[in-house]
């Protein structure tokens, strides 16, 4: 059982605003930044997000927000090429590790 | 860019061991600190361990501890990861990740270890 809970999947049509969220505790995400990833058919994974940073090259229709042990990445005007699997991650200091959630399924009907 | 490119994975018996290496490009290696990261089949990501940029801060997930180690060379910028007593449970992606201010910066494209005999 991950220590991070994300949605199994989510889905949304073109243009589409969708929200996926990733809820930890006070001992990660409500003390620490997340990281969000983005993983396409099982190839190497690729950060959209840290923080609130925009990694170069990342389009600006991916953002994220954090609300006390919620994080939540959103993906405005959703593109057939965001159907991924998605991943937050953060820090742990009761644990002393880095975590992850569980991973969304993002598909694009 | 930012390259990290990782080597060494390949099939090993149970209990054997393997060790990993990552050549980073792009950037300065000295300049960040580094973890290792997995996946095995049809499974989510599993953060493995961290080393800081000077080596001095090193942490391991429960997992492993006690039977891998993490280790850099700045000189040659490479980070590596020596695996012993290898498990089943150890058969996944291993993928070679940058650190910024704490949070997965860039990936490399990962490397497959299967334990198997």
């Amino acid at each position: 059982q991950s220590a991070l809970t994300q949605e199994a999947s989510v889905s949304g049509t073109v243009g589409q605003k969708v929200t996926l969220s990733c809820i930890g505790n006070s001992n990660n995400i409500g003390s620490f930044p997340v990281a969000w990833c983005q993983q396409i058919s099982h190839g190497a994974p690729k950060t959209v997000m840290f923080g609130n940073s925009l990694p170069s090259g990342i389009p600006d229709r991916f953002s994220a927000s954090k609300s006390g042990t919620t994080a939540s990445l959103t993906v405005s005007g959703l593109q057939p090429e965001d159907e991924a699997d998605y991943y937050c991650s953060t820090w742990d200091h009761s644990l002393n590790a880095w975590v992850f959630g569980g991973g969304t399924k993002l598909t694009v009907l | 860019e930012v390259l990290l490119v990782e080597s060494g994975g390949g099939l090993v018996q149970p209990g054997g061991s393997l060790r990993l290496s990552c050549a980073a490009s792009g950037f300065t290696l000295s300049s960040y600190s580094m973890n290792w990261v997995r996946q095995a089949p049809g499974k989510g990501l599993e953060w493995v361990s961290y080393i800081s940029s000077s080596s001095g801060s090193i942490y391991y997930a429960d997992s492993v501890k006690g039977r891998f180690t993490i280790s850099r060379d700045n000189a040659k910028n490479s980070l590596y990861l020596r695996m012993n007593s290898l498990r089943a449970e150890d058969t996944a992606v291993y993928y070679c990740v940058r650190d910024h201010q704490m949070l997965f910066d860039s990936w490399g494209q990962g490397t497959l270890v299967t334990v198997s005999s």
